[in-house]
């Protein structure tokens, strides 16, 4: 069966650290996937997706990077963090054009 | 294009009450419509789905209905637990998007 991998759980980095989140998926191939990330009480706000290696779609533009090395991998980045990027991180996957999607547990990021 | 719109949060109920949480859309085409449920500090999870028009999705004794003369996939329970406090996500993808669009989310808390 699939599993979607998401770590870390939680993480507190200072303002002007780098930042790096991963996520895997297993059990599948070629999945689209998908970065959202949550502030405190609000919707969720898509900021990558990718259909495959090396094809990344940023949907807002900001102080955060991402790319897909493997299949399965989709890594979440940053040079430098702002106050402003604290929040919850979604990864998700699907398969073809968009039916259900398939979340991780998230990271709760929180930038000082 | 596409948009989802829920009402607005949160809603306070009492065990055994019954629960609406409304949910309209604007799209193209025929999208599936979609209700995602999130726990607390979780990721998202399906928790039903509809493809078509009149088609009702189930479970966990909620329901909804894909209404398309009203755009609507209002989300319904007739009797809510302590343990459905959650937030509620509405969604739809469709028309070979790899997108899916979502609402808001709306907070549901039930009190004993």
């Amino acid at each position: 069966s699939q599993t979607i991998h998401q770590w870390p759980a939680t993480l507190v980095q200072p303002v002007g650290s780098p930042l790096s989140l991963e996520c895997t998926v297993e059990g599948t191939s070629n999945p689209n996937l998908y970065w959202y990330r949550q502030a405190a009480g609000r919707g969720l706000q898509l900021l990558f997706y990718s259909v495959g290696i090396g094809q990344i779609s940023s949907e807002v533009p900001q102080n955060l990077s991402a790319s897909r090395p493997q299949d399965r991998q989709f890594i979440l980045s940053s040079k430098k963090l702002l106050l402003s990027d604290s929040g919850f991180y979604l990864c998700a996957w699907t398969l073809g054009s968009v039916e259900k999607l398939f979340f991780g547990s998230g990271t709760q990021l929180s930038v000082l | 294009g596409d948009s989802v719109t829920q009402m607005e949060g949160p809603v306070t109920l009492s065990e055994e009450a019954f629960l609406t949480i409304n949910c309209t859309y604007t799209a193209t085409g025929y999208p599936s419509l979609f209700w995602y449920v999130q726990y607390p500090g979780e990721g998202l999870q399906l928790l039903l789905k509809a493809t078509k028009a009149d088609d009702k999705g189930s479970n966990k004794g909620f329901e909804a209905t894909y209404r398309k003369e009203t755009t609507s996939f209002h989300l319904e329970k007739g009797s809510v637990q302590v343990s459905d406090s959650a937030v509620y996500f509405c969604a739809l993808s469709g028309g070979g998007s790899y997108i899916p669009t979502f609402g808001r989310g709306t907070s549901l808390i039930v009190h004993p």
